[in-house]
């Protein structure tokens, strides 16, 4: 029973194409997160949504756009795919860390998204 | 922001033997310290962490010891075993809440 679902597992596209990975947390969490890793394995943070209000945006292009129906999916919409997009995309959630509190991440198993 | 950076970027050890992995981060303010494994193709996941008012915790052959003043914690691993071998990561909590990920350490543990 996956805590942190999110599909698809693998995605092969070409350059220029629109796709969308989904994510649900099981956890009752209100705060949910966008990670990339990249070939390096580096983990760098994209969004975090807390109870569907955006609250992280980094340096992301306009090219990804979150969307977060309610507190228990966050959605990451990729428009025009260019190949630096390839990388494995984690979503997580937490509860909220508002006000001193401090709860760690739980990670979905990710998206091994592939732009050719 | 939060500057994280995390030492060594690889390490080996043979079975049996301890491992240490540092990570120095910039932040004053971050008070929650946890460390990830990430096995091959695996998500990462949480096996240690602590909270700014206490210095050191242990499970059973993991610890981490924080030490606030240099802006350091640290994680070890005693008597080693091969399925200790996958990526490490130290994240400590940035101001806006979010987890901010060290560059990892690779540690193979050598049967």
């Amino acid at each position: 029973d996956t805590a942190v679902s999110q599909t698809p597992k693998y995605l092969v596209t070409q350059m220029g194409n629109d796709k969308s990975i989904k994510c649900e947390q099981n956890l009752g969490h209100d705060t949910m997160y966008w990670y990339k890793q990249d070939s390096k394995k580096f983990l760098k943070i994209m969004f975090s949504y807390n109870n569907k209000e955006l609250i992280i945006n980094e340096t992301v292009p306009n090219r990804f756009s979150p969307k977060s129906p309610d507190k228990a999916h966050l959605n990451l919409h990729i428009n025009s795919l260019e190949l630096g997009d390839s990388a494995v995309y984690f979503c997580a959630s937490s509860r909220w860390v508002g006000q001193g509190n401090n709860s760690p991440l739980h990670f979905g198993n990710g998206t091994r998204l592939t732009v050719t | 922001g939060e500057n994280v950076e995390q030492h060594p970027s690889t390490l080996s050890v043979q079975e049996g033997d301890s491992a240490v992995i540092k990570c120095t981060y910039s932040d004053s303010a971050s008070n929650y310290f946890p460390w990830y494994k990430q096995e091959l193709g695996k998500r990462p996941q949480l096996i240690i962490d602590i909270r700014s008012n206490v210095g050191e915790k242990k499970d059973q052959r993991i610890a981490v010891t924080l030490n606030k003043t240099a802006k350091h914690f640290s994680l070890h691993i005693t008597e080693t075993q091969p399925e200790d071998s996958a990526v490490y990561f130290c994240a400590p909590r940035g101001s806006q809440g979010n987890l901010i990920f060290g560059k990892g350490t690779k540690l193979s543990v050598k049967p």
